[in-house]
């Protein structure tokens, strides 16, 4: 069964890049059908979709983050990574890195609902 | 984008209770890619149902799934103590876009 363990500092100064790592057990990242993907929740708010990786390389962001994300992957050590630069108040959050299958249909990369959720890591941004 | 609206914010009932939340797309959506996830207090959200009716597994039969095009509805026939929690929808497919959550809480 493949587990996931989030790790990071917690508390990142303004203006700095946040780094967080994701490591899988039971399952590898570089396996094609798997999208290894960051989601964040800010203190009593909801869910935000972050970004994700497939096939060890291929990459997704969301829009609003693009600019200031990152996802690579390390095969040797089976784990995934977050970078996100610049950052602001705005985002102090738990931090989750999540699985979800997918592949393509009609020629189109579809990815399924998250069925595998690390426990949280509480990242604070403040001097 | 699709946008996903929920609703109610907060629905307060007692246990054995029905609970009906909704969940409404800014567009038709595919309900091969509506997820609902359950969230408690200090824990990462737990996949519920997917394609808008099917259950994940390990997921007790008093919930349920339902709607299409831009009306979704999660069910749970008769809430027990630990069905407590914030409730989230989700669009996953080709894009990934989540609802701003449900709460329900103890009336």
């Amino acid at each position: 069964q493949v587990q996931l363990r989030g790790s990071g500092p917690g508390l990142v100064k303004p203006s700095e890049t946040l780094s967080l790592t994701c490591t899988v057990s039971g399952g590898s990242v570089s396996s094609g059908s798997n999208f290894w993907s960051w989601i964040r929740q800010p203190p009593g708010k909801g869910l935000e979709w972050i970004g994700y990786i497939y096939n060890s390389g291929s990459t997704s962001y969301n829009p609003s983050l693009k600019s200031r994300v990152s996802i690579s992957a390390d095969t040797s050590k089976n784990e995934f990574s977050l970078s996100l630069s610049s950052v602001t108040a705005a985002d102090t959050a738990v931090y989750y890195c999540a699985r979800a299958s997918g592949g393509f249909l009609d020629f189109s990369l579809i990815i399924y609902a998250f069925e595998m959720w690390a426990q949280g890591t509480m990242v604070t941004v403040s001097s | 984008e699709v946008v996903l609206t929920q609703s109610p914010g907060t629905l307060s009932l007692s246990p054995g209770e029905r609970a009906t939340l909704s969940c409404r797309a800014s567009q038709s959506v595919s309900s091969s890619y509506l997820a609902w996830y359950q969230q408690k207090p200090g824990q990462a959200p737990r996949l519920l149902i997917y394609g808008a009716s099917s259950r994940a597994t390990g997921i007790p039969g008093r919930f349920s799934g339902s709607g299409s095009g831009t009306d979704f509805i999660l069910t749970i026939s008769r809430l027990e103590p630990e069905d407590f929690a914030v409730y989230y929808c989700q669009l996953y497919g080709r894009s990934l876009t989540f609802g701003g959550g449900t709460k329900v809480e103890i009336k």
